[in-house]
């Protein structure tokens, strides 16, 4: 069946450093990809997606690219700040449901 | 408008008793999610509502959980004679009409059963 697999955490930088978490998938058809993200106290909200391969899904400076070629939809940003602190998952829908990766935890120093 | 809302936000229950979480999602989503999310865990996936019936129930855990939406609105997921290993966050998510769109979630609800 689908499943998404992402790098597992804690995920340690300072302020400014470059951020990427991977994630990878597997998928029958041609699913779109997701990032969510759940800030403290927060409840998920979607961050960015991608409906099509090479698609690049982009929002607050994050960026991932849907690579069909090597199932995977990395999440990069190019210097983080401490209000990125949160918890990221990958998500994948095909069909009628979304399946979530399983969360990589981010905490960005000052 | 307004979101996804859940209620109620916590819920302190004794191993045993059934407790009653609700959900009102967006007004004209047609699809309902029902995840739980357990302490430092993703998102595990327990029901899918279409309208007011329930093609995929594959995710729930036990018999003692269920659930069921009228009206096409309102969700409600009970769960019976709960067990300590119920405590989680349950997350409750509604979409505008089905496949590969994006999923809105509502703030949950914090169950703690003692």
């Amino acid at each position: 069946g689908d499943s998404v697999t992402q790098m597992e955490g804690p995920v340690t930088l300072s302020e400014e450093a470059f951020l990427t978490i991977n994630c990878t998938y597997t998928a029958t058809g041609y699913p779109s990809l997701f990032w969510y993200v759940q800030y403290p106290g927060e409840g998920l909200q979607l961050l960015l997606k991608a409906t099509k391969a090479d698609d690049k899904g982009s929002n607050k400076g994050f960026e991932a690219t849907y690579r069909k070629e090597t199932t995977s939809f990395h999440l990069e940003k190019g210097s983080v700040q401490v209000s990125d602190s949160a918890v990221y998952f990958c998500a994948l829908a095909g069909g009628f449901k979304t399946i979530f990766g399983a969360g990589t935890r981010l905490f960005v120093k000052a | 408008g307004a979101g996804v809302s859940q209620s109620p936000s916590n819920k302190v229950t004794e191993k045993g008793k059934d407790v009653e979480l609700r959900c009102d999602p967006i007004s004209g989503h047609t699809a309902l999610y029902w995840y739980r999310q357990s302490l430092g865990q993703g998102l595990e996936f327990l029901i899918y509502f279409q309208g007011n019936s329930a093609p995929d129930k594959s995710g729930l855990p036990s018999d003692r959980f269920s659930a069921e939406r009228t009206g096409g609105s309102v969700s409600t997921l009970t769960i019976q004679r709960t067990q300590q290993e119920d405590s989680a966050v349950y997350l409750c998510a509604s979409i505008p009409s089905g496949s590969q769109e994006t999923q809105y979630f509502g703030p949950g609800t914090r169950l703690l059963v003692l």
